[in-house]
């Protein structure tokens, strides 16, 4: 089955740095997720985006939705110590009931 | 509290087992998941299901059996045939059946398959 291509795959960052992570597909999708799990956990949704160049936040989190319906980037600012985790963008494709996921960027926050 | 619940945390399989890992959802989401997650790579779907009594296949069934005979219940078995049965296990959970805005899958914490 189709994957997402995230990048990077994994990350050290200091804290209070900002964070940047994209999320590719060769084909397009009506929505776009993007998750973040704790080690040991479940994923946790943290935004949902609906509509190309869509762009919206959540607390120091914004996500956007590419214009060409075939990428999204997730940027978080100030980075803290809890931020640390995997996060995972995840898309449907319209006309099709599967969520695809991505496979992952690992975020290390160095204190 | 309202949530979906996997269990147990941890797990452990002897050659030849059959094992089953519980999935249970008080949200009255109507679909349910199961995924396979090994270090290093995304989240695969093993077997989905959008109504009671009634599941799919998804990209990695083999050697993986559900069922759903109750809205709430989704529990998912590995049969000895999987062969390499040793990852994190997801189980998660959505409203509707796939319409616009129903995307948004719900996780449980996950159960830790081992092989001994």
């Amino acid at each position: 089955g189709q994957q997402l291509n995230q990048s990077p795959q994994s990350m050290f960052i200091q804290e209070g740095e900002d964070v940047s992570m994209n999320c590719t597909s060769s084909s397009i999708f009506n929505t776009w997720l993007w998750y973040k799990q704790d080690p040991g956990e479940g994923p946790v949704l943290l935004i949902a985006l609906y509509k190309a160049g869509e762009l919206t936040s959540n607390g120091r989190l914004t996500a956007q939705f590419g214009i060409t319906r075939k990428d999204s980037f997730l940027n978080i600012s100030a980075s803290i110590p809890s931020d640390v985790g995997i996060y995972f963008c995840a898309g449907r494709r319209a006309g099709y009931q599967k969520v695809t996921f991505g496979t992952g960027t690992k975020l290390q926050v160095i204190p | 509290d309202g949530g979906i619940t996997q269990s147990p945390k941890y797990l452990f399989r002897k050659e030849g087992q059959n094992v089953t890992l519980s999935c249970e959802q008080n949200l009255n989401h109507d679909a349910m998941y199961w995924y396979r997650q090994d270090p290093g790579q995304g989240l695969r779907l093993i077997y989905y299901s959008q109504i009671v009594n009634d599941f799919q296949k998804g990209d990695i069934a083999e050697g993986y059996s559900v069922s759903r005979e109750k809205k709430e219940s989704f529990p998912l078995t590995v049969t000895s045939a999987q062969k390499n049965p040793t990852a994190f296990y997801l189980c998660a959970s959505r409203f509707g059946q796939g319409g616009e805005g129903d995307e948004k899958l719900f996780f449980g914490s996950g159960t830790q398959l081992s092989v001994l």
